[in-house]
């Protein structure tokens, strides 16, 4: 079946460096991506999306990279802070629009 | 925020009895999915619910049921609860940009 998956399970980064969280997914037909955010205790919370018409999208000290290519996605985080600190998923939408298809996470730990 | 509420935060409940889990959106949008949340993995989709009809549907037994209210507010039952439904719960509001997903904080089940 389809899936989304993730290379790192943990991601360890030093505060103030950047960081790079990894995701391949498998369904070629895929058009969005949303990367989550979620912390202890809270439900996963929305950082940045793409579609398959770009390469690359910036929020606010986030990027995130895309390439159809290799099926690969990646979320490049700048001068990483403690506040950080979560699991990070990426989800695919399926072609009918009403499925997330979700990784199974990464954590990332900021070291002070 | 994401303006999601989920109710109650946690439950406990023993194997064989039915669970009603909420979720409500002050956002006003029309489309709620529901998510079942494993310890250490990735929310999996349970199914959607759009202008109050299943608008789609993940690998779920039919012991999962739910409904949505004409102020979009939405219900998950599940019947006959079994030990591996113990997980955290997410509901979702489709919200802008279009396809974007905005979760609630979940409600976290146990079942003994």
């Amino acid at each position: 079946g389809e899936s989304v998956g993730l290379h790192l399970p943990t991601l360890s980064v030093q505060e103030g460096d950047n960081s790079i969280i990894n995701c391949a997914y498998s369904n070629s037909a895929s058009d969005y991506f949303i990367w989550y955010k979620q912390e202890s205790g809270k439900g996963p919370q929305f950082i940045i999306d793409i579609r398959s018409n770009m390469d690359k999208r910036q929020g606010q000290r986030v990027t995130v990279l895309l390439n159809k290519t290799v099926k690969h996605l990646s979320l490049q985080i700048a001068a990483t802070q403690p506040g950080d600190s979560a699991v990070y998923f990426c989800a695919e939408i399926n072609n009918a629009g009403n499925m997330l298809t979700f990784g199974g996470g990464t954590r990332l730990m900021v070291k002070p | 925020e994401t303006g999601v509420t989920q109710s109650p935060t946690h439950l406990i409940k023993t194997r064989g009895q039915q669970v009603t889990l909420r979720c409500s959106s002050q956002s006003g949008h029309n489309t709620v999915s529901w998510y079942q949340q494993a310890l250490g993995q990735g929310p999996q989709f349970i199914f959607q619910y759009y202008r109050e009809e299943e608008n789609g549907r993940g690998n779920f037994p039919p012991r999962f049921s739910g409904l949505q209210f004409p102020n979009y507010s939405s219900e998950l039952n599940v019947n006959a609860l079994e030990l591996d439904d113990s997980a955290l719960y997410l509901c979702a509001f489709l919200g802008d940009p279009w396809d974007t997903q905005y979760f609630g904080p979940g409600t976290r089940l146990t079942v003994l």
